[in-house]
């Protein structure tokens, strides 16, 4: 498809697991940035990558998180040793242009026993 | 303070009714606006960008006030099908994209 591809959909871990969630953006998008969200709440943001430039990873809630793009391509957000916490939805979005229109992923939600 | 708040609701309408939403920035340098809406369980969609002079598709109108810094979405003749959370995107000092909490509004028959 066209689209902002994610994966798993679902996943299920327990406690003291590591977790890596896939993102392919859309083939040419520059922009690439990974958000959270609890249930209820608004979208947390993680990680920014734009181009070649360094990453923005000043969301990144503690070492345990960490995210790579490579190829300015497919991303990947690792969540060592999880925690219950970490039980969320985790979207993905890419955008052709710099501060440009976001196009999302269908996320990945992870639970954490 | 959020760099990008707006009143999470909920909002209760009926059918045929206007409502508004407004969201506050902090970074006054900030350049790109957007209104996205989330349907339960799923990803945000892009619903309106938001223009310097406002902008207007349909029922919905975007507006930007710099000099009180917030941008608004009214929505006019309210159908069931506009129930959803909406919300408001701006960037930060950071220049990067932060959403809003969102704004849940359910429009009643």
């Amino acid at each position: 498809g066209a689209g902002v591809s994610q994966s798993p959909s679902n996943k299920v871990t327990e406690k003291g697991k590591d977790v890596e969630l896939r993102c392919d953006p859309i083939s040419g998008h520059t922009a690439l940035y990974w958000y959270r969200q609890s249930l209820g709440q608004g979208l947390e943001f993680l990680i920014y990558f734009q181009g070649n430039s360094a990453p923005d990873k000043s969301g990144l809630p503690s070492d345990r998180f960490s995210a790579e793009r490579t190829g300015g391509s497919v991303s990947t957000l690792t969540i060592q040793r999880t925690q219950q916490e970490d039980s969320a939805v985790y979207l993905c979005a890419s955008s052709p242009t710099y501060l440009g229109e976001l196009f999302f992923g269908e996320g990945s939600r992870l639970t954490v026993l | 303070r959020k760099e990008v708040e707006q009143d999470p609701g909920p909002f209760n309408v009926p059918e045929g009714a206007t409502v508004a939403f407004n969201c506050t920035y902090s970074n006054s340098a900030s350049q790109s606006f957007f209104w996205y809406r989330q349907d339960c369980r799923k990803e945000p969609k892009l619903l309106m960008s938001v223009y310097s002079s406002g902008n207007e598709d349909g029922r919905f109108t975007a507006q930007l006030n710099r000099a009180s810094q917030y941008i608004s979405l009214l929505i006019r003749d309210s159908k069931l099908s506009d129930s959803a959370t909406y919300l408001c995107v701006g960037e930060t000092s950071g220049s990067r994209l932060t959403f809003g909490e969102g704004t849940q509004l359910t429009v009643n028959p």
